[in-house]
């Protein structure tokens, strides 16, 4: 079984904080991508990293895939109240199939 | 609205009853998917298709869960004689082969109660 854990599982912070959230598996996987989901939607896709030691960088956010391919992290740099949600990690052992990781739970407080 | 839409999006049924919820993907994607997810975890895999066919079905899947995708366009989960332990939100997602970012892309799910 392909498992991707994540922590912390949950994180509660002040507005303006800096935090990183980390994915970690046993496995290699082809790519890697990072959903955010809210309350009574389905997860929206932040970012997709193939290549082992990728840094994406989307506005505050900054994505790492780890140099064997089996673990990533996000960072958020002066989080804000809109950043509230679940942060999802999405393995893709094969070309077709995405295993979602336990899920982080996020709020920022104002 | 052109993305993926499920129906319906709440169901409440008692134990033993039998439910079955529809997905409508994006029209273009061949790729479509059904994920349970239960409250703060992460969705997980139930079966994915491609087109009509039905390529992978998970072993967490039992015999009383059964999806169809007929003509490769809108799908359907039922689920029959209901147990508690099946109250989750049934997500459906949609992709396309090729795309580049191999992007999933969900509807708002169907919640199912079952009392």
């Amino acid at each position: 079984t392909q498992l991707l854990e994540q922590s912390p599982q949950f994180l509660s912070i002040q507005e303006g904080e800096n935090l990183t959230v980390y994915c970690n598996s046993s496995s290699v996987f082809s790519s890697l991508q990072w959903y955010r989901q809210e309350p009574g939607e389905g997860p929206v896709l932040l970012v997709t990293v193939v290549t082992g030691g990728e840094v994406k960088k989307l506005k505050r956010l900054t994505f790492q895939f780890g140099d064997a391919r089996k673990d990533s992290s996000l960072h958020i740099t002066a989080a804000q109240p809109g950043d509230t949600g679940l942060y999802l990690c999405a393995g893709r052992p094969s070309t077709y199939k995405y295993i979602f990781g336990t899920g982080t739970r996020l709020k920022v407080l104002a | 609205d052109t993305g993926v839409s499920q129906d319906p999006r709440h169901k409440i049924t008692k134990r033993g009853q039998n439910v079955t919820f529809r997905c409508d993907p994006i029209s273009e994607h061949n790729r479509l998917y059904w994920y349970r997810q239960t409250l703060g975890q992460g969705p997980e895999f139930l079966t994915y298709f491609q087109n009509e066919a039905q390529l992978e079905k998970s072993r967490l899947l039992s015999d009383r869960f059964s999806a169809e995708r007929p003509k490769g366009s809108f799908s359907t989960l039922e689920i029959q004689r209901t147990e508690q332990g099946d109250s989750a939100m049934y997500l459906c997602a949609s992709s396309l082969t090729g795309a580049n970012t191999g992007e999933l892309f969900f509807g708002e799910g169907s919640r199912l109660t079952v009392l």
